[in-house]
């Protein structure tokens, strides 16, 4: 089955802390994103890559990062410099840049 | 900048219908609909691009009013399976950072 997978569903780090969260699609998709979801702001980008080894910046990057070496994966690492890590996370990938968007199921990080 | 949507909220019972809008103060390449049910992954419902197009599968359309910057989104007669968040998002030129509305929750009732 094609489809998008984040992982891990919910990850726990302590504050000071880098932590990398997984997306991975077989969709043979060019373009992926990062969102991050918080209660009644809706989804705000945080990066995006419309193709394998380029990657730009979203809304709100500070205190993230990414990297785009293979066509299937865009990982984001959340690292320490992010003022306020805790949030839900969606990755998503469209055919090309800004069409229909599959999502993955997310991941809740909590920082503590 | 960030397109307004509205209602923020709206409950309705089975078998009503609703308007959700999403309003933009910039003019609009196009509008994309997502639903987003509780605690899963947002679905996508349609693309509307600026010509003023409607478009709708099963008893969901939507609507792009290039003139007035705004696009609207139609439920009819509504079903249980519709209940969820509603989410507008806005191109505002080919090509440029996609961005989302706040959402509008939908819950039907039986």
């Amino acid at each position: 089955d094609g489809g998008i997978t984040q992982s891990p569903k919910y990850l726990f780090r302590k504050e000071g802390q880098n932590v990398t969260l997984s997306c991975e699609q077989n969709l043979n998709h060019d373009a992926m994103y990062w969102y991050r979801q918080d209660p009644g702001q809706g989804l705000r980008l945080i990066y995006y890559s419309q193709i394998v080894n380029d990657f730009q910046k979203g809304d709100i990057a500070e205190g993230y990062s990414v990297s785009r070496e293979k066509k299937e994966s865009f990982p984001l690492t959340v690292t320490s410099a992010q003022k306020n890590p805790t949030a839900f996370y969606l990755c998503a990938s469209s055919m090309t840049y800004n069409t229909e968007a599959f999502f993955g199921q997310g991941t809740r990080l909590t920082v503590v | 900048q960030q397109p307004v949507q509205s209602p923020q909220a709206v409950i309705l019972r089975e078998g009503e219908d609703a308007v959700i809008n999403c309003s933009s103060s910039k003019a609009l390449y196009s509008v994309h609909w997502y639903r987003q049910k509780h605690g899963e992954a947002p679905v996508f419902l349609m693309i509307l691009l600026k010509g003023g197009e409607q478009k709708g599968h099963d008893k969901i359309s939507a609507s792009f009013n290039e003139k007035k910057q705004q696009s609207s989104l139609y439920l009819t007669a509504s079903q249980l399976s519709y209940s969820g968040t509603y989410f507008c998002g806005t191109e505002y030129n080919y090509g440029q950072n996609f961005v989302f509305g706040p959402g509008t929750r939908l819950s039907v009732l039986p």
